[in-house]
């Protein structure tokens, strides 16, 4: 069955930056595209951007353009996304999730179980 | 960016009643190759995000035949034909025609 395993929970001060994994499993990692889908305490889900894994193409919301990185080790068949410059907005629990199919519109079918950052001096 | 704009924000629904919740979205949905990227999630509590709907009425896997998706081009229509204690927490309208992907502010559902 997919599964996708976050790594946990992080505090971090503010300027500093944040890596958070997501181990996939259960199927071919490289013919689905890795989203990151943030939430603010309390807050609605925030698309961030996708990665594809096959080529390592990535598109990064405006938002996040020049703090984000997303990336992907397929040997492990785990994404990654770095989020730099952090500041209290940035609190929020990080999700992943796969899909659609690489080079295909779609939706994610499914959700990593999300990492929670904190920001805080 | 395209607008998801979902109503009501909250709904509280007894036990075997229906509920439904509309998703306006500011343009189209309907792309060239006859397929409408829109698209339900589910936010149970404590958990993360779960698919229930794809491209306006297609039950994800293992998805309750008691939810059913509608609606075309910009007007869409989740349904909840007999509400069950499982079916609490906060349900969001997501499209995927184009970049950035945008969701709804979200629908939290609560039992009576």
């Amino acid at each position: 069955q997919v599964q996708l395993v976050q790594s946990g929970a992080e505090v971090k001060k503010p300027g500093a930056s944040v890596k958070v994994s997501c181990k996939a499993s259960g199927y071919t990692f490289s013919d689905y595209y890795m989203q990151w889908v943030r939430q603010a305490p309390g807050q609605g889900l925030e698309h961030m951007g996708w990665i594809n894994p096959n080529g390592g193409g990535a598109y990064y919301a405006q938002k996040f353009r020049g703090r984000v990185t997303m990336t992907t080790d397929t040997s492990i068949t785990t994404a990654y996304m770095e989020l730099s410059s952090l500041t209290s907005d940035d609190t929020a629990v990080y999700h992943c999730a796969r899909g659609p199919i690489v080079g295909a519109l779609g939706s994610f079918d499914y959700w990593g179980q999300g990492a929670l950052v904190t920001v805080s001096s | 960016d395209i607008v998801m704009a979902q109503t009501p924000l909250s709904l509280s629904v007894t036990p075997g009643q229906p509920a439904s919740i509309s998703c306006k979205s500011s343009q189209s949905l309907l792309h060239s190759d006859g397929k409408t990227y829109l698209y339900w999630h589910l936010q149970k509590p404590g958990q993360p995000p779960q698919l229930l709907i794809y491209e306006v009425s297609n039950r994800f896997s293992g998805v309750p035949d008691r939810f059913s998706g509608s609606g075309s081009g910009t007007d869409f229509t989740l349904k909840i034909s007999r509400v069950e204690a499982e079916d609490v927490g906060v349900y969001y309208c997501m499209h995927s025609i184009q970049l950035p992907l945008t969701f709804g502010q979200g629908t939290k559902l609560e039992i009576k």
